[in-house]
C-alpha cells in the first residue's frame, strides 16, 4: 500500500513570498502519477499540478512548480509570488499507473495561509 | 466542463437514521469514488465503482455501502448513522484511462446529531 506524508500542518507567509510545501511518499511502484489539490475554505477540490514518475522534467503551471526527487520519494510545490487567493487547504495525492480502478492516496494536507 | 454535483451542501441526520448521499456526473466517466475528509487525516477512500452495479472497498469502507445503479450516479448510503460518520464526504470522478484527471464534487458536509 501507498502512504503520502505531508509535514507541515499549518504554514503562513506574507503576500509576494515564494513557499515551498512539503510531501514525501512510499512506494514499491515504479511509474505513478503524483498531485497537488487546493481546495479553497468552503470550495471545491482542484487540481493544482501533476507529475507523472517517468518523466524527469519537473512540471510547472505558471507559479506552481514542483521539485520531484524521484529516488527519494519526494514531491514538494513552490507557490512564486503568493497571492491572498492561494490561501487554501493543500493535499498531496498519488496513484498508481497501472490502468486500475483505484482511487486516489492523499496526505493529511497543509493548510497555506497568506498574511497581506 | 466536467461537473460533478452532489445533492446537498450541508445534511443533519440523527443517528439511527438511514442516510443516503447522492453524487451525479455528466461526463459519461466509468469510474466513481467517495472519500470523506476529517481534519488532520486528509481524505480517505471510502468505496469506489469502476461500472454500473460493480464497487469495490476502499480503505474504511465500515458502516457505508454503495450503489451504482445507473452510470452517471454513484450513492453513498450510510445504514444506521452514528456521531463518528459525521465528517465531510467527497464524490469524484474520473473516465477509466485517464487516472490523471479526476474531478471532485463541492462535498456533502454531515452532522450526525
Amino acid at each position: 500500500a501507498q502512504t503520502v506524508t505531508q509535514s507541515q500542518p499549518e504554514m503562513s507567509v506574507q503576500e509576494a513570498e515564494t513557499v515551498t510545501l512539503s510531501c514525501t511518499y512510499d512506494t514499491s511502484e515504479n511509474n505513478y502519477y503524483l498531485f497537488w489539490y487546493k481546495q479553497p475554505p468552503s470550495r471545491q477540490m482542484i487540481l493544482v499540478i501533476r507529475q507523472e514518475a517517468y518523466k524527469q522534467q519537473n512540471a510547472t503551471e505558471n507559479r506552481f512548480s514542483v521539485n520531484f526527487q524521484k529516488a527519494a520519494k519526494s514531491f514538494s510545490l513552490k507557490i512564486s509570488d503568493s497571492q491572498l487567493g492561494d490561501t487554501a487547504m493543500y493535499f498531496c495525492a498519488f496513484s498508481n499507473s497501472g490502468g486500475g480502478a483505484d482511487g486516489l492516496t492523499f496526505g493529511k494536507g497543509t493548510h497555506l495561509i497568506i498574511q497581506p | 466542463d466536467v461537473k460533478v454535483t452532489q445533492s446537498s451542501r450541508y445534511l443533519v441526520k440523527r443517528t439511527g437514521e438511514k442516510v443516503f448521499l447522492e453524487c451525479v456526473q455528466d461526463m459519461d466517466h466509468e469510474n466513481m469514488f467517495w472519500y470523506r475528509q476529517d481534519p488532520g487525516l486528509g481524505l480517505r477512500l471510502i468505496y469506489f465503482s469502476y461500472d454500473v452495479k460493480m464497487k469495490e472497498k476502499g480503505d474504511i469502507p465500515e458502516g457505508y455501502s454503495v450503489s451504482r445503479e445507473k452510470k452517471e450516479r454513484f450513492s453513498l448510503i450510510l445504514e444506521s448513522a452514528s456521531t463518528n460518520q459525521t465528517s465531510m464526504y467527497l464524490c469524484a470522478s474520473r473516465q477509466r484511462d485517464r487516472i490523471y484527471e479526476q474531478y471532485f464534487g463541492p462535498g456533502t458536509r454531515l452532522t450526525v446529531t
